[in-house]
């Protein structure tokens, strides 16, 4: 096990709404990075938070967005939600950005 | 940006035999390659990586080899086993932590 949860496993929203995914990281861990996965395909870069500033953010809409809070734990919200949002949203963490990624179990979202 | 190909999409083999998955990046910047398997409904694990000041890292029955020349690795396992099943994911990225470009995946099955 790697230490990195993630809550909830499974989600079902509707098309325009709001979702909140959360991640609690290795103690210790002061970067996590959000990936999403969709249905086999490899994971896609979302961004990633470092001592709770944005370090880097890959091609996704502003609808997209994060936080990091002191206790190592995060958020990935999205707006405005789109069926192609559909995929497992993973979280990785690591004691430092140059250090090895460690992934969460992921949550499955499902927009209808 | 970086892009990542990969090397059968689907791959079958006879137990004990050996495996070997190709990855491809463009981006010659990049100097930490690692690789991932995803068994189904889980977390994606890190089996082995590399960095670019090195050829070749071997663990027990996983080998990654790197030719920056010709800007790609391969995974090898020998001797593999039913357990070896299972989707696995190469990567590039800048450094450790940084944003990972993932390959579309090979699904591995080892046929008793």
């Amino acid at each position: 096990e790697t230490g990195v949860t993630q809550s909830p496993t499974h989600l079902i929203k509707t098309r325009g709404q709001q979702v909140t995914l959360r991640c609690s990281s290795q103690s210790g861990h002061n970067t996590v990075s959000w990936y999403q996965q969709a249905l086999g395909q490899g994971p896609q870069f979302i961004f990633q938070y470092y001592r709770e500033e944005e370090n880097g953010r890959g091609n996704f809409p502003p609808r997209f967005s994060g936080l990091q809070f002191p206790n190592y734990s995060s958020e990935l919200n999205v707006n405005a939600l789109e069926l192609d949002d559909s995929a497992l949203y993973l979280c990785a963490s690591s004691p430092d950005p140059n250090e090895k990624l460690f992934f969460g179990s992921g949550t499955q979202l499902s927009v209808l | 940006g970086e892009n990542v190909e990969q090397h059968p999409s689907t791959l079958s083999v006879q137990e004990g035999d050996s495996a070997v998955i190709k990855c491809t990046y463009s981006d010659s910047a990049s100097n930490y390659f690692p690789w991932y398997k995803q068994e189904l409904g889980k977390r994606p694990q890190l089996i082995i990586d590399i960095r670019s000041n090195v050829g070749e890292k071997k663990d027990q029955r996983i080998a990654v080899t790197l030719n920056k020349t010709a800007k790609h690795f391969s995974l090898h396992i020998t001797e593999t086993q039913p357990e070896d099943s299972a989707v696995y994911f190469c990567a590039a990225s800048f450094d450790y932590g940084q944003n990972f470009v993932f390959g579309p995946g090979t699904r591995l099955s080892v046929l008793p």
